[in-house]
């Protein structure tokens, strides 16, 4: 039962580099999200999917990009990498009676 | 603007104590209120939620109870134990704006023994 898997668990970038944080789900969960945790910040909703093909904005999407082509994964790009992102990157998955997160992503911008 | 907010920020008690948590909120379109509890290099984890139309809700030593009129809502720790040192978030919901989930910006609960 793996839940949510999240890839890599550590990454460091350098400023203006790309790149993609993976995230599946096995609960054909309708609903996938991404939030990144900051000290004293929570978790803030960058992105968000209430199914395969469709997806929204959430509190902070500048300098992100998501798309959802299955139910099963829901992927999050950074076009060009700033530190202001450095941070932990939290995928979730939800049906309406409950969230499962997983267990995060570091990322460091240098 | 931080929709859900909560207090306090760190909080120290003694083993077998109680801790209490606060959250507040403004949108009165919420519809779900949870609370997660993290550990160090770990996602956040459904610990109890409630709903509106409900005052308390209870599991265990975890009491939630919920004021409407107020909106506010505050988690309870009782008999507090070591293992409970975690940080808490408490969250809230709009079902109808894609299942979207409001988080408070956390409270570091250090339980000594």
């Amino acid at each position: 039962n793996a839940g949510v898997t999240q890839t890599p668990k550590f990454q460091v970038l350098k400023t203006g580099q790309s790149m993609t944080l993976q995230c599946a789900q096995d609960m054909n969960h309708e609903y996938m999200s991404w939030y990144r945790q900051d000290p004293g910040m929570g978790l803030r909703l960058i992105h968000y999917s209430v199914g395969a093909g469709i997806t929204d904005q959430g509190e902070v999407p500048n300098g992100y990009n998501v798309s959802r082509s299955t139910t099963e994964d829901f992927p999050l790009r950074l076009l060009s990498a700033a530190p202001s992102q450095t941070s932990v990157y939290f995928c979730a998955s939800s049906s309406l009676t409950g969230y499962t997160f997983g267990s995060g992503t570091r990322l460091t911008v240098v | 603007q931080q929709q859900v907010k909560q207090s306090p920020q760190s909080l120290i008690v003694q083993k077998g104590g109680i801790s209490i948590i606060n959250c507040a909120y403004e949108n009165t379109a919420f519809d779900y209120f949870p609370w997660y509890q993290q550990f160090p290099g770990k996602g956040p984890a459904l610990l109890i939620a409630i709903r509106p139309d409900v005052s308390e809700k209870k599991e265990g030593r975890f009491t939630i109870s919920f004021n409407k009129s107020a909106k506010q809502f505050s988690l309870h720790i009782m008999d507090s134990q070591p293992g409970d040192s975690a940080t808490y978030f408490c969250a809230a919901r709009i079902k109808a704006a894609g299942n979207k989930l409001t988080f408070g910006g956390g409270t570091r609960v250090l339980v000594k023994p």
